[in-house]
């Protein structure tokens, strides 16, 4: 059972174009972390939210935490090439390490 | 500096036999973290350490798995009698502090082992 659901699986779209990638739970995370994970490369860390409505923006990536701390959306304006990747959210819980992951979403970004 | 390498990066293995994947996490980091990725998922956890002591091994799939770090450094995984449903990509992550709760230490992962069990 996958705690957390990401989506859509996979995303291919033009370069230009904006895109939103959505983690869903019905559990209450203390934190959330979105990775993107290239091929034959490990997950790099990309931002961590932790108050609910938390909305952080690195360059043209703005990640929103929901209020109740149970799901996160990525948000990318104009979509470059080099945006390509495996998208990962991770959650974690105040009384455990354990990251809890969603299975990603691959985005392809067409020249 | 250095970050996380992992060795072999490819491993081909007979059903049957025994593999070992190392881990050299980033110096001076005090956890590290054991993870399965199967194709097309997320990471899912098998083991934790805290410096020489593994903590938490609740992910360990089975008997068969066997993680240590014996001088708080290198760890090496070892799957004895490899299976064809251990097949996947080994990540190794390290981290700076301890899991105290409610912390959110970064993870800095390796590259991985890709495991290939025929």
């Amino acid at each position: 059972t996958q705690l957390l659901e990401q989506s859509p699986q996979f995303l291919s779209i033009q370069e230009g174009e904006n895109l939103t990638v959505y983690c869903n739970s019905s559990s209450v995370f203390s934190s959330l972390q979105w990775y993107r994970q290239e091929p034959g490369e490990g997950p790099v860390l990309l931002v961590t939210v932790v108050t609910g409505g938390e909305v952080k923006k690195l360059k043209r990536l703005t990640f929103q935490f929901g209020d109740a701390r149970k799901d996160s959306s990525l948000h990318i304006t104009a979509a470059q090439p080099g945006d390509t990747g495996l998208y990962l959210c991770a959650g974690a819980r105040d009384s455990n390490y354990q990251l809890i992951w969603g299975a990603g979403t691959k985005l392809i970004i067409k020249p | 500096g250095a970050g996380v390498s992992q060795s072999p990066r490819y491993k081909v293995a007979k059903r049957g036999q025994d593999v070992a994947l190392r881990c050299d996490p980033i110096s001076g980091h005090v956890s590290l973290f054991w993870y399965q990725q199967a194709l097309g998922q997320g990471p899912e956890f098998l083991t934790y350490f805290q410096n020489e002591a593994q903590l938490d091994k609740s992910g360990l799939p089975s008997d068969r798995f066997f993680a240590e770090r014996p001088e708080g450094s290198v760890s090496t995984l070892k799957i004895q009698r490899t299976q064809q449903e251990d097949s996947a990509v080994y990540l190794c992550a390290s981290s700076r502090r301890t899991r105290t709760s409610g912390s959110t230490d970064t993870q800095y992962f390796g590259p991985g082992t890709r495991l290939t069990v025929l």
